[in-house]
C-alpha cells in the first residue's frame, strides 16, 4: 500500500524559513520511476503546484515560488524535504504532497495534507 | 507558464443531471491534461489521466475528453456523493498548472 505522510510546524513566523518533510512508504525514492510532488491550498482556493523531484534527482519549481523554493530527497530514509524561504502570511495553506507518475505528471497519490499558518 | 481555466467556477444541478466542466489551455496542450475531484477537507483524488483515460476504480458515470486547447468533464448522471470540487492539470510543460476549480453542488 503506497502512502505519503507530511509533516512540519504547523505555525510559523513572518520572514521564518519552513521546511515541511514527506515520507513515504509502498514505493522506493530510488529504484523506481515515481517522484514527489508538493501542492499547496490556501484556505478556499484552488490547488498550487510547487516542486517535484525523480529518483535520478530531476527536479522542477513553480516559476513564481522558485526563488524562494528547494527540494530534496533522502531515499536512506524515505523521505522529501521541501524548504520555504521568506514566509509570509500568504503562505498560510494546507500543503500537501503527492506521488507523481512519469510521462503523465499525474499525482495519483496524495497525503492528507499538513496545515501550515504564518503569523506574528 | 500554461494558464488553465476552468468553467463555470461552481454549479448546482439535480441527482440524475448531466454535468459539464469545460478547461481551457493558453496554449497546445495535445492531450496532456488530468483531472481531480477534491471532496471537502479531503486531498484530491485522480480521476482521469491523459485527457479520457478513467483511473482504476473510477466510476464510469465520470469521463474527460477533449485535446488542443479544449477539454471537458462530464458526470453523466450527478450524484450525491459526487459534490466536491473539480479541477484540471496540464502537463505538456513545466510548471506544471492547475485549474481554478469548478465547485459542484447538489440542488
Amino acid at each position: 500500500q503506497v502512502t505519503l505522510t507530511e509533516s512540519g510546524p504547523v505555525l510559523v513566523k513572518p520572514t521564518e524559513t519552513l521546511a515541511l518533510t514527506c515520507t513515504v512508504s509502498g514505493f522506493s525514492l530510488s529504484n523506481t520511476r515515481m517522484g514527489v510532488s508538493w501542492i499547496r491550498q490556501p484556505p478556499g482556493k484552488a490547488l498550487e503546484w510547487l516542486a517535484h523531484i525523480f529518483p535520478n534527482d530531476e527536479k522542477s519549481y513553480s516559476t513564481s515560488m522558485k526563488r524562494r523554493l528547494t527540494i530534496s530527497k533522502d531515499t536512506s530514509k524515505s523521505q522529501v524535504v521541501l524548504t520555504m524561504t521568506n514566509m509570509n502570511p500568504v503562505d498560510t495553506a494546507t500543503y500537501y504532497c503527492a506521488r507523481i507518475v512519469p510521462f503523465y505528471f499525474a499525482m495519483d497519490v496524495w497525503g492528507p495534507g499538513t496545515t501550515v499558518t504564518v503569523s506574528s | 507558464d500554461i494558464q488553465m481555466t476552468q468553467s463555470p467556477s461552481s454549479l448546482s444541478a439535480s441527482v440524475g443531471d448531466r454535468v459539464t466542466i469545460t478547461c481551457q489551455a493558453s496554449q497546445d496542450i495535445t492531450n496532456y491534461l488530468n483531472w481531480y475531484q477534491q471532496k471537502p477537507g479531503k486531498a484530491p483524488l485522480l480521476l482521469v489521466s491523459d485527457a479520457s483515460d478513467l483511473e482504476t476504480g473510477v466510476p464510469s458515470r465520470f469521463s474527460g475528453s477533449g485535446s488542443g486547447t479544449h477539454f471537458s468533464f462530464t458526470i453523466s448522471s450527478l450524484q450525491p456523493e459526487d459534490v466536491a470540487t473539480y479541477y484540471c492539470q496540464q502537463y505538456d510543460h513545466l510548471p506544471l498548472t492547475f485549474g481554478g476549480g469548478t465547485k459542484v453542488n447538489i440542488k
